[in-house]
């Protein structure tokens, strides 16, 4: 069965420090992973997308990065500011027979506080 | 703005009422879909369609009724609901022909839903 688990479940951390946000996943056949940024009362908003050959990817303060063989990823997040706080949402896709097969993880819920 | 819009944004419904929640796209896009996202839950993928042919449906209730009239409009009718159905609901696009983004999705902002 396809699975995406992230951790931790939440996270609080101060203005201007660094975070890593983890994935772990059990997606087969592998298409790509991606990030997304979901403010409260907002959609998921995609932050980067990595397909099997990439191992790192940089959206301004935003870096992901990808072992396809151990099937982790992670989300670091630098010099971290308060429209930061949000869920980050670890998502697979799978080739599934011509099109893509999507597993959402239940994602990180990240706190910024002065 | 994503270009994914959705309305209501807000809707509080009896169990007895039937309802609508409208979805509109304005990125040309071929797919769309509908999820439900509950608290401490992943998002559900309820139902999936392209070029208008609903091409999904993941063991939906009945009391949802999705329809896509063209590639930019979907609704979502609601009927006779359960309060466990209350949640954000969400729509989203995409074009599957577009290779170099992987095919990503661009989310509305939600439906919040409250069934009482």
């Amino acid at each position: 069965k396809n699975q995406v688990e992230q951790s931790p479940q939440s996270l609080i951390i101060l203005e201007g420090k660094n975070c890593t946000l983890q994935c772990n996943y059990t997606v087969s056949p592998f298409s790509n992973l991606r990030w997304y940024k979901q403010d409260t009362g907002r959609g998921p908003v995609s932050l980067t997308i990595m397909t099997f050959s990439e191992n790192t990817k940089s959206n301004g303060r935003y870096t992901a990065t990808l072992d396809a063989d151990t099937k982790q990823s992670s989300l670091h997040i630098t010099a971290s500011q308060l429209s930061d706080s949000a869920s980050y949402i670890c998502v697979v896709s799978a080739d599934s027979g011509g099109y893509q097969k999507v597993t959402f993880g239940i994602g990180t819920k990240l706190q910024v506080i002065p | 703005e994503t270009g994914v819009t959705q309305t209501p944004r807000h809707l509080v419904m009896g169990m007895t009422n039937k309802k609508s929640l409208k979805c509109e796209q304005h990125l040309g896009h071929n797919a769309m879909y509908w999820y439900k996202q509950s608290a401490k839950k992943p998002l559900e993928l309820m139902f999936v369609y392209n070029f208008k042919e609903q091409t999904e449906n993941n063991s939906v209730p009945s009391r949802f009724s999705p329809e896509c009239p063209n590639s930019s409009h979907l609704f979502l009718h609601l009927h006779t609901l359960q309060p466990e159905d209350s949640a954000l609901y969400l729509c989203a696009s995409t074009s599957t022909h577009d290779r170099a983004n992987q095919e990503t999705q661009y989310f509305g902002p939600g439906t919040r839903l409250l069934v009482l």
